[in-house]
């Protein structure tokens, strides 16, 4: 497509649930990345693919939360056992090597 | 350690001109970057500077200074539309940006 896109726009979840967030970034882009986002806040930076493998996975805030990307497009992040403080914009974002990053809308997750 | 300022909030007044900072301290450097961020809305790119100097865009400039370390955003002839967020981001390697916090712009008639 023209854009990142991300699925699903909103999801909100009761805690203690898995969920799961789908990004497909820009055809080409080799780099994906995952942000979130609380309100009010600036941008907390998760982790990071090149193709499929992750070099920088340092952001995740625990084992609770895993990312994965396939055929060095699609790419899911996945929360388990969801928790209130989950609860923020997760934003996707993917650039070719060495520019500027392209995002999508995010998914707003609340967990209630 | 990596760390970029920005001022929290700026205010300043349709059609006139406004100056966003970003000081950073970053271990490499690799060019820095502008995003502009509308509430509940995704950040979109604004400009990029590796060089020091102005790199000039339609009513949105941006300057860099590496030994300082340190760049600005100018906006001219704002508008009310240009409420905002401004996000300072700073490149350590292909791959890595260090984000501020942000600055949010409030633009008064």
């Amino acid at each position: 497509g023209a854009g990142v896109s991300q699925s699903p726009s909103n999801k909100v979840t009761e805690k203690g649930k898995d969920v799961e967030l789908r990004c497909d970034p820009i055809s080409g882009h080799t780099a994906l990345y995952w942000y979130r986002q609380s309100l009010g806040q600036g941008l907390e930076f998760l982790i990071y693919f090149q193709g499929n493998s992750a070099p920088d996975k340092s952001g995740l805030p625990s084992d609770r939360f895993s990312a994965e990307r396939t055929g060095g497009s699609v790419s899911t992040l996945t929360i388990q056992r969801t928790q209130q403080e989950d609860s923020a914009v997760y934003l996707c974002a993917s650039s070719p090597p060495g520019s500027g990053q392209f995002f999508g809308p995010g998914t707003r997750l609340t967990v209630l | 350690g990596q760390n970029i300022d920005q001022p929290t909030e700026m205010t300043a007044t349709e059609g006139a001109i406004v100056q966003i900072n970003c000081t950073y301290q970053t271990s490499g450097f690799n060019g820095l970057f502008w995003y502009q961020q509308h509430a509940g809305e995704a950040p979109t790119f604004l400009s990029y500077n590796v060089l020091d100097g102005l790199e000039e865009k339609g009513r949105f400039s941006s300057f860099l200074s590496r030994s300082k370390g340190y760049s600005y955003l100018l906006l001219k002839e704002l508008q009310m539309k240009d409420s905002a967020s401004y996000l300072c981001a700073v490149s350590r390697s292909n791959y890595q940006l260090i984000w501020g916090a942000g600055t949010k712009l409030i633009i008064k008639p």
